[in-house]
């Protein structure tokens, strides 16, 4: 069982479309994260909020938008997409940022046709 | 900068043999260090972490690791290896006192053979 909520769990959708992924977690973290992560790879940073805020955008296009309600979620916004935009999105959360372990969510699995 | 090598890309074991994943990191001052599995199609779990004091420390599933500050290493061993350990796992460093930002190894597939 994992404590981070990822949905839905698989994704088709085609480069003109938009769509969001959503996170969740009731544990208190105050940091959360989206991760990309592509088959046989480790997986790659995209953001990082910690207390709500953007604190770390690794440089990724704009057709990725990423959104934090409140502490407890954590949305990605996506809009024509590319094909090789297609993997496994992991959301992750912390208690308070460096050094508190990241909980991970088990991913959105992207089609991008 | 911090990063993680992981010189194993796939270990095959023999259930109920004893498991070494190597990990070595380069970075200046004292990591975070944190062993991560991932089974196929799932998201990371935590297995164990080092932050400071005792250098072998203990995880979940019987696993355990050894800092060795001399060696810049950090591997992960198992006495006892179960078929169910079969998956991916990841070595990662974070930066004591910095950001939020968790660098990863690239991986070792771990097979289990019965």
């Amino acid at each position: 069982d994992t404590e981070v909520t990822q949905t839905p769990k698989h994704l088709v959708m085609g480069m003109t479309n938009k769509k969001s992924l959503k996170c969740e977690q009731h544990m208190g973290h105050r940091a959360m994260y989206w991760y990309k992560q592509k088959a046989k790879k480790p997986p790659e940073l995209m953001f990082v909020y910690s207390y709500e805020k953007l604190s770390i955008n690794e440089s990724v296009p704009s057709r990725f938008s990423p959104e934090c309600p409140n502490s407890s979620l954590l949305n990605l916004h996506l809009h024509a997409l590319q094909p090789e935009d297609s993997a496994l999105y992991l959301c992750a959360s912390s208690l308070k940022g460096y050094g508190s372990p990241l909980h991970f969510g088990n991913g959105t699995r992207l089609t991008v046709t | 900068a911090q990063s993680v090598t992981q010189p194993d890309i796939h270990i095959t074991v023999s259930e109920g043999a004893s498991l070494e994943l190597r990990c070595n990191y380069s970075y200046g001052a004292t990591p975070y260090l944190f062993w991560y599995v991932q089974s196929p199609g799932q998201g990371l779990q935590l297995l164990l972490k080092y932050f400071s004091g005792d250098t072998l420390v203990q995880g979940i599933k019987g696993f355990e690791a050894e800092f060795k500050r001399s060696q810049s290493s950090f591997n992960l061993r198992k006495p006892s290896v179960h078929w169910s350990d079969a998956a991916e796992y990841f070595c990662a460093v974070g930066r004591a006192g910095g950001s939020e930002k968790l660098v990863f190894g690239k991986g070792t597939k771990l097979t289990v053979n019965p």
